[in-house]
């Protein structure tokens, strides 16, 4: 089966950094993904590990521990429209698993 | 380049009935995948497909069922719904180049939001 906890809920001021933290226990492992979804629409796609590390795009950056099971996102300069869910996936045989989903609250 | 489109955006029904769902997706993309989004269970996995072959289903009962066509344009039934089917379906395609391949970045369409009544 699968088992991906992040946590419910983060609040953080503009400009600060906030991490969210995701661990999994899956059957299989073929990569993780980080999502961005803004109420009302649709999810959209803002990292992928499948090798250990640390992988940087701008503003976010994600990073993954095979072997504990973790991964985590970061966003750096927090600003108000980044006030939304993320949502930490495991592929696993062409199935994307979810988690709950982390609301970020952003405040002035 | 277009985005997945997915129809009927909004749609209400009365238990018992069923529904078909359609997604286009993005051009030269092969690989559909369908997921249900409730408040309660978030988004749940219901099935991928590719070249018309589907290559893993979610743990969703038999009256949920799709299929893909030749041209990668897919379709997800449900029948006989009941009251808890309320959600919003979301359909993703991605750039699965050939049979096997792992799929990498999916994009989502903006989803058929189905109210059971």
């Amino acid at each position: 089966g699968q088992n991906i906890d992040q946590p419910t809920e983060m609040t953080a001021t503009e400009g600060a950094i906030v991490q969210i933290n995701c661990t999994y226990q899956t059957s299989g492992f073929n990569g993780l993904f980080w999502y961005q979804q803004h109420a009302g629409e649709a999810p959209t796609f803002l990292s992928y590990n499948v090798l250990d590390g640390l992988e940087e795009k701008g503003r976010f950056s994600s990073f993954l521990s095979r072997s504990k099971g973790y991964s985590y996102l970061l966003l750096k300069e927090l600003q108000m429209k980044d006030s939304a869910s993320y949502l930490c996936a495991v592929l696993n045989d062409y199935k994307l698993s979810f988690g709950a989903g982390t609301t970020v609250t952003v405040r002035a | 380049k277009a985005g997945v489109t997915q129809t009927p955006r909004y749609l209400i029904k009365t238990r018992g009935q069923q529904v078909t769902l359609s997604c286009s997706p993005i051009s030269g993309h092969r690989s559909v995948s369908w997921y249900q989004q409730t408040p309660g269970q978030g988004l749940q996995f219901l099935f991928e497909y590719f070249s018309e072959t589907q290559r893993n289903k979610g743990n969703f009962p038999g009256r949920f069922s799709g299929r893909q066509f030749s041209n990668s344009r897919s379709e997800m039934n449900v029948s006989t719904l009941e009251l808890g089917d309320s959600a919003l379906y979301l359909c993703a395609s991605s750039l699965a180049e050939r049979e096997g391949q792992i799929t990498g970045e999916l994009f989502f369409g903006e989803g058929s939001r189905l109210t059971v009544l």
